[in-house]
């Protein structure tokens, strides 16, 4: 198995852009898809980025996903930074045996 | 509108089983890949198991193989799932959640979580 590797946290101003990025430590980034998940404080997780840069109905353009086969890596770019982004955020990935991985996750505060 | 409700909290024993279920309404459990995710206090998401639709069968958390079932019953569209031998480490929320489904007539493309369980394991 892989594991996804997220840093522990980032802060960033109101109005400014922000990266995520989720390494993946063995096999290529770009086989299986990527999603990403929002988790705000006592709430249930939901998807903000799926099948790599895929948004659901009701995410707002502001958030996009892409991967990078060179860094082995995905990445989550939130830009004009608004207080309700603040929230924890997780890649996860499925491996060839359906096995799925989640990242660590990573703290955004909006200051 | 696609819901997922999940069963009440519960406190077990160690070694003892606990039952979650996750009842969906507006829409069918055989056309959702339900997924269990559950998350320690404090601490991140864990996958624990879901259906694989491109296998037609559900495939589970190898660190949970052997104490995890996960079953649908189509009649009522309840999901369960079931884990056994809980020890203190399995004190954790509990949600279902579905794959991001996307309405073929409406575009509208989604994913769907319950609220979740607390499971406490506590002698």
């Amino acid at each position: 198995n892989f594991l996804l590797t997220q840093p522990h946290s980032v802060s960033e101003s109101p109005g400014k852009t922000v990266t995520i990025s989720c390494t993946r430590s063995s096999g290529s980034i770009a086989t299986n898809y990527v999603q990403w998940f929002q988790q705000r404080p006592g709430s249930s997780p939901t998807t903000v980025i799926f099948e790599d840069d895929q948004r659901p109905s009701g995410v707002p353009p502001r958030f996009s996903g892409s991967i990078d086969s060179s860094s082995n890596s995905a990445s989550l770019t939130i830009s004009g930074l608004k207080t309700e982004d603040e929230a924890d955020y997780y890649c996860q990935s499925f491996d060839d045996t359906d096995q799925g991985v989640f990242g660590g996750g990573t703290k955004l505060t909006v200051l | 509108q696609v819901q997922l409700v999940q069963s009440g909290a519960e406190v077990k024993k160690p070694g003892a089983s606990v039952t979650v279920s996750c009842k969906v309404s507006g829409h069918t459990l055989t056309k959702l890949s339900i997924h269990w995710v559950r998350q320690a206090p404090g601490k991140g998401l864990e996958w624990m198991g879901g259906f694989a639709p491109e296998d037609g069968e559900t495939v589970y958390a190898q660190r949970l193989q052997g104490r995890v079932t996960m079953t649908e019953d189509t009649s009522t569209e309840i999901a369960y799932m079931e884990l056994s031998s809980l020890r203190s480490e399995d004190t954790a929320m509990y949600y279902c959640a579905t794959d991001v489904y996307c309405d073929t007539v409406t575009g509208y493309c989604s994913d769907y979580w319950g609220q979740g369980t607390l499971v406490t394991v506590s002698s």
